[in-house]
């Protein structure tokens, strides 16, 4: 079926550098893309969105890309400090039939900021 | 705005018993609200989507009458694990939005921790 996946499970980044986080995507018709932060044993926090009309955009520290052609989604985190250490997750909604307003979430990667 | 609880946050209990969780918004009317499962280390599977005052809609795999959902209010649903057992055990999230649409946002409660013995 279709799916959303993550290319890096794992990110290790120092305190200061920006990260980025990818997100492959296999349903095209999806036109909603969302990332989440989960701290551990809490729930997701949305941190921003992007319609597929977009290419890209930006938020407070954090900036997603969105490359329809090869169904590729990003998010990137400038400076980055330890309280953005968490596991991230994409999540896309393709809005069709039953499933409106139902998201389907990526794997997780789990970004780790060295002090 | 927008905050959504869960209780309780943590829960063991003896397996062949039944559990239920309620998931609260505090200071907004949720049309819609969504329950998920999540394994140590995995995703969130979306396990139901339910709309207030009708039944649940319940994604393939998943059992309706083990798991029963309830939203009888616009800010409180309630998920029944019934007759649970060991591979119940899991980590369930709720989140609930204003409306159906796909561009309308979901806030998730904090989970609850379910352990069966």
């Amino acid at each position: 079926g279709e799916s959303v996946g993550l290319h890096l499970p794992t990110l290790s980044v120092q305190e200061g550098d920006n990260s980025i986080i990818n997100c492959a995507y296999s349903n095209s018709a999806s036109d909603y893309f969302i990332w989440y932060k989960q701290e551990s044993g809490k729930g997701p926090q949305f941190i921003i969105d992007i319609r597929s009309n977009m290419d890209k955009r930006q938020g407070q520290r954090v900036t997603v890309l969105l490359n329809k052609t090869v169904k590729h989604l990003s998010l990137q985190i400038a400076a980055t400090q330890p309280g953005d250490s968490a596991v991230y997750f994409c999540a896309e909604n393709s809005g069709g039939g039953g499933s409106q307003g139902n998201l389907i979430f990526g794997k997780g990667t789990k970004l780790s900021v060295k002090p | 705005g927008a905050v959504v609880s869960q209780h309780p946050s943590r829960v063991i209990c003896k397996s062949g018993t039944s559990v239920k969780i309620e998931c609260r918004s505090l200071d907004f009317q949720a049309t819609t609200m969504f329950w998920y499962r999540q394994f140590p280390k995995q995703s969130l599977m979306l396990m139901a989507t339910s709309n207030e005052g009708s039944k649940a809609t319940y994604e393939q795999g998943v059992e309706k009458d083990k798991f029963l959902i309830n939203h009888a209010s616009l800010t409180l649903s309630t998920l029944t694990v019934t007759s649970a057992h060991p591979e119940d055990s899991s980590f369930y999230i709720c989140s609930a939005s204003y409306g159906a649409g796909i561009t309308d946002t979901q806030y998730f409660g904090p989970g609850t921790r379910l352990t069966v013995l």
